[in-house]
């Protein structure tokens, strides 16, 4: 069975950092390209960035309102994700969900997200 | 960015109609068209990809259309477990989009 479990959420101030973890079984890891999509508190669903495999260059992208604080990265040897955090804002608050990510397939796989809390 | 719209934004209907939700795109994306269903405090679950290929397991009374900018997600013989959250999202471009949502209501 495919699985993705993400791990790694919590409160912490503005201004702060957190990393979370995404961890990947069932699934060839390395040639999985993966998304982190976050979702505020009833708001509708936002992209966040995205990682490529390794053989595909395991370049990243990020929407704009991440870029320069959000930091993906992968460990194919542990088969995880992670996404750092850093500089948080209130506005970062809501569940952060890893998923697979093909650009013909679609996000096919997700985890079953982990909350993020911003605040003083 | 591509620009994802969707319409209605909500939506009402009964057991056993059929309903179509609409998405639009800001400029032409191919059939790099995606769509997600979304219950309340669950994960999304993707029901069709590549703007009609349904996605395995997914029943057969979900279908999806269109091409370039316009793209139609059609849900016939609503069934009680189809009321959910719906969005479509693009990925021509290297930076994903998704649509604001429509909520499939009773």
């Amino acid at each position: 069975e495919v699985q993705l479990v993400e791990s790694g959420g919590g409160l912490v101030k503005p201004g702060g950092s957190l990393r979370l973890s995404c961890a990947a079984s069932g699934l060839t890891f390395t040639n999985a390209w993966m998304s982190w999509v976050r979702q505020a508190p009833g708001k509708g669903l936002e992209w966040a960035g995205r990682i490529k495999s390794k053989i595909n260059g395991g370049t990243t992208d990020y929407a704009a309102p991440v870029k320069g604080r959000f930091t993906i990265s992968r460990d194919d040897s542990k088969n995880t994700l992670y996404l750092q955090m850093n500089s948080l804002k209130t506005e970062d608050t809501g569940v952060y969900y890893c998923s697979t990510s093909s650009d013909y397939y679609g996000m096919d796989v997700w985890g079953q997200g982990t909350t993020v809390t911003v605040s003083s | 960015d591509i620009q994802m719209t969707q319409s209605p934004s909500s939506l009402s209907a009964s057991v056993g109609d059929r309903v179509s939700v609409t998405c639009r795109a800001s400029q032409s994306i191919n059939n790099y068209l995606n769509w997600y269903q979304q219950k309340p405090g669950k994960a999304p679950r993707l029901l069709i990809y590549a703007a009609s290929s349904l996605q395995s397991g997914v029943p057969s009374r979900y279908s999806g259309s269109g091409s370039g900018t316009d793209f139609t997600l059609t849900i016939s013989n609503l069934q009680p477990e189809d009321f959910a959250t719906y969005y479509c999202q693009q990925s021509f471009s290297s930076l994903y989009t998704f649509g604001q949502g429509t909520k499939l209501e009773i």
